[in-house]
């Protein structure tokens, strides 16, 4: 069936260095949604990516969908404590609203 | 958001037993939807309903119920919960009708069940 993997499960980075996770699917998504959950809350809804190639930039944050439609990436640039959080994909393919999440990528930044 | 709340936010239970949680929502969506979350699987869909009349098995229906009571409220029941239950339990819902709507998380409800 239809599966979204995301790659790293954990990072553990510096602050001020930079972070992505990558998402992949195997097959075509009509959309990807990126949402970011902190320490104790629920996901949030970050941005949202459709078309072919698409880059959209939110401040320090750059989310791109692959020409195939098939992956996606998050990159944080300058990591602030701010950042910690995991960050989950999301195919939201299906015409009846459901998202299929990827596992996630949780990042801790050292202060 | 504080448009979705959910009840209760934390419970403990024994096996065997059987709890409801609950959620409700002021942002007038049509669709709602229960997911749980485990360490390292994200979010896996239980149930959805696209209204009071129409509910819908998601990945991993079997051993939960749900029930539409109203537009605004959706609660997700387990009739004899076990230990593999034990997770963090979120609803959600959604505009209908356009496949680029997003969805509204609600604050989650820790389950353990000893």
């Amino acid at each position: 069936g239809q599966q979204v993997m995301q790659i790293p499960q954990y990072q553990h980075v510096q602050e001020g260095e930079d972070f992505t996770t990558y998402c992949n699917s195997s097959t075509t998504l009509s959309n990807i949604q990126w949402y970011k959950q902190r320490p104790g809350g629920h996901p949030v809804f970050l941005i949202q990516l459709v078309k072919s190639g698409e880059v959209k930039k939110q401040k320090r944050l750059t989310f791109q969908f692959g020409e195939a439609k098939k992956n996606s990436s998050l990159h944080i640039t300058a990591t602030q404590t701010t950042d910690v959080g995991t960050y989950f994909c999301a195919d939201g393919s299906s015409n009846t609203g459901k998202l299929i999440f990827g596992q996630g990528t949780t990042l801790q930044v050292k202060p | 958001d504080a448009d979705v709340t959910q009840t209760p936010r934390n419970r403990i239970t024994k096996t065997g037993k059987r709890i409801m949680l609950e959620c409700s929502q002021t942002k007038g969506h049509d669709r709602m939807y229960w997911y749980r979350q485990d360490p390292g699987l994200g979010l896996r869909l239980i149930y959805y309903s696209f209204d009071v009349k129409d509910i819908n098995k998601g990945e991993i229906s079997d051993g939960y119920s749900v029930s539409r009571q109203a537009q605004a409220k959706f609660s997700l029941s387990l009739e004899s919960a076990i230990p593999n239950q034990t997770a963090l339990y979120f609803c959600a819902t959604r505009a209908g009708g356009f496949v680029t709507d997003t969805q509204y998380f609600g604050p989650g409800t820790r389950l353990t069940v000893l």
